[in-house]
Parts: C-alpha cells; structure tokens; sequence
C-alpha cells in the first residue's frame, strides 16, 4: 500500500505570508492521480487540486499544485484568514490514501 | 446541482450492524464512482472504498474487509454502506463522495461530499 507523508505537521503564518506544504509518496505515484483537499472545521473536504496542478472548479489561483513521481507541493500564495484549515493530499494507486494532513494557522 | 444528502446520525452498541445512505443528484449516477471515507474524532480521513454504481462492483480498503458492504439503488440514485460488527473506534463521521470524472477517465478524485453522517459506537 502506498503511503502518503506531509509535512510540516502544522505551520502558522501571517496574512499575504506564503505556505509550502509538502506531500512524499512511498513509490512513485502517477500526477493524474494525485489530489489537494481543505478541510475547515465541520465541514466535508473541498478538492482544491487534481492532476498533482490543476485547480478544481472555483478554487482561487492563490492556490497551485506542482511536483511528480514521489514529491508534490501545494502552495498558498498570499494567505488570507480564511485559508486556516487543514489539507489533505490524496493519491488512487490500486486504491485511495490520504496523507495525514497539514493544519495552516493564520496569525 | 449536484447535490449528496446523507441519512442521520446514529447510535450503535458494539457489535451492531450500522447502514448510512447517500441520496445523490444533478449528475448521471451510473458514470462516476462513489466513494466511502470516514473521519474520527479529531483525525485525519480514512478511504472506506468504493463502488462502481452501474454495476455494483466494489472495491474495498484492506483494512474493512469482511465487515464492510457498499450496495446501490439506481433506481434512487443512492448509495448504502453497511458496517458491522461495530467497536468504538468506529466512532466517526463517515462521508460518501463522488469522483469527478466519469468512471472511463483517469482523474482520481472526489469533488463532491455529501455532509457526512456520525455513527457513535458506545454500550
């Protein structure tokens, strides 16, 4: 089974600051199966990014997607109070992983 | 629009059957697979497994089988998971999601959830 790893666990910024979170793969992954979700408190998961780069419907170009093979990143440009969340990376081998998360705080 | 409403929250002893429902509408049902996730307390998202809602075909994660049943209604355009033999880390917010593409493309991923359901496992 393919195991996801993010980090940081948690990382904290101020508005307009940028975030780099990280997503390593146990083996190689393809890109059109890797995917971003957010995740606020009492909510279901929103998909931000699939296809490792492209942004879902509606998400804001604040938002991008890069990497392949075992190492993906997803940046927040620009941070607004609104981006506090959790997110998630997600990949589909023979079947569905999430990594374990990585929860942005906005000072 | 799409739209995927799931059945109530539930309280369950240890060692019963639990069955949450996910109503789905706004797309053609049959084309894209339906996922099971669930979350517990305070913790990340755990892939349940999947069903392909033409067929009926599933596929589930190592850790649930035996114990787990995903079944469809398409003349409803619902899907059902059973989980049985319940404990108490069983207690979570179980969520069905929908693949974005349909079943013969290749992108992997759920853009639409339904609400998600808590099941509490408790004596």
């Amino acid at each position: 089974e393919i195991v996801l790893t993010q980090s940081p666990g948690t990382v904290s910024l101020s508005p307009g600051e940028r975030a780099t979170l990280s997503c390593r793969s146990s083996q190689s992954i393809s890109s059109s199966y890797l995917g971003w979700y957010q995740q606020k408190p009492g909510q279901p998961p929103r998909l931000l990014i699939y296809g490792a780069s492209t942004r879902a419907t509606g998400i804001p170009d604040r938002f991008s997607g890069s990497g392949s093979g075992t190492d993906f990143t997803l940046a927040i440009s620009r941070l607004e109070p609104e981006d506090s969340a959790v997110y998630y990376c997600q990949q589909y081998g023979n079947s569905f992983t999430f990594g374990p998360g990585t929860k942005v705080e906005i000072k | 629009q799409v739209q995927l409403v799931q059945s109530g929250a539930e309280l369950k002893k240890p060692g019963a059957s639990v069955t949450v429902s996910c109503r789905t509408s706004g797309y053609t049902f049959k084309f894209h697979y339906l996922h099971w996730v669930r979350q517990a307390p305070g913790q990340g998202l755990e892939w349940m497994g999947r069903i392909n809602p033409d067929s009926g075909g599933t596929t589930y994660a190592q850790k649930f089988q035996g114990r787990v049943t995903m079944t469809r209604d398409t003349s409803t355009n619902t899907a059902y998971l059973e989980l049985s033999s319940l404990i108490s880390d069983d207690t979570a917010i179980y969520y069905c999601a929908k693949e974005k593409t349909p079943k013969w493309e290749v992108v992997r991923v759920c853009d639409y959830w339904g609400q998600g359901t808590l099941v509490t496992v408790s004596s």
